[in-house]
């Protein structure tokens, strides 16, 4: 079952404008994800928070993680067009194995 | 650079007849996961390997089966593949359960 899920589903905006992409799960976590998928490719991994972080950077993006709302932000900043893809939040759970558990994603289009 | 291979990047089968597709990885993780994604879906775990330990979800049909002979390789085998096969097929990697995963490029399988 999905235990993530993502807000927007798609998101299209100008070009140096920022993006801020939503993710809500429902249990307790090890730690959330946050991915990248360009059309047709593999995800790439962008960024992982522990549960005992609240806030995590690299370059241009910013990640939020509040447990107690259970709900994590991916911001990116001064997008570029190549920014456009799709975005997953993932969560590692505490009582599934360790195993990712991918929310539905947001498809990010960014207009030059 | 190291990496996670597959091959091939697309790959055609007629309905029933068996097929394979493989994964190599250069990174000398312990973790080896091959997911489903279907279009605008989320990636949709099928099983992993920990080191030669194999481990499969609960939902993952009997047609598919997998082999990770040693480290680096890892292989799909869908014995008979049906039109809801059709899919893009994503090999992972990580150096333990839970951590950051590196994808690789994926193949996708058509089923005629």
């Amino acid at each position: 079952s999905q235990q993530g899920e993502e807000d927007p589903q798609a998101l299209s905006i100008q070009e140096g404008e920022n993006a801020t992409m939503n993710c809500s799960y429902k249990t307790s976590i090890n730690n959330l994800q946050w991915y990248r998928q360009n059309s047709g490719r593999g995800l790439v991994h962008l960024i992982l928070i522990r549960s005992n972080e609240r806030e995590k950077h690299s370059g241009r993006l910013r990640v939020t993680l509040d447990t107690s709302k259970k709900s994590s932000s991916l911001l990116i900043t001064a997008s570029r067009a190549a920014d456009t893809a799709s975005y997953f939040c993932a969560t590692v759970q505490n009582n599934a194995g360790n195993m990712l558990t991918f929310g539905g994603g947001t498809r990010l289009m960014v207009k030059p | 650079d190291a990496m996670v291979i597959q091959n091939p990047r697309y790959q055609v089968t007629q309905f029933g007849k068996p097929v394979t597709l493989s994964c190599s990885q250069t990174l000398n993780h312990n973790v080896m996961y091959w997911y489903q994604q279907k279009s605008s879906q989320a990636p949709k775990l099928l099983f992993h390997y920990y080191d030669k330990d194999f481990n499969n979800e609960a939902d993952t049909p009997d047609n598919f089966q997998s082999r990770r002979p040693n480290t680096s390789f890892c292989f799909l085998d869908i014995r008979s593949p049906g039109l809801g096969d059709a899919a893009m097929y994503l090999c992972a990697t990580s150096r333990r359960r839970g951590d950051e995963q590196y994808f690789g490029p994926g193949t996708r399988l058509t089923v005629t």
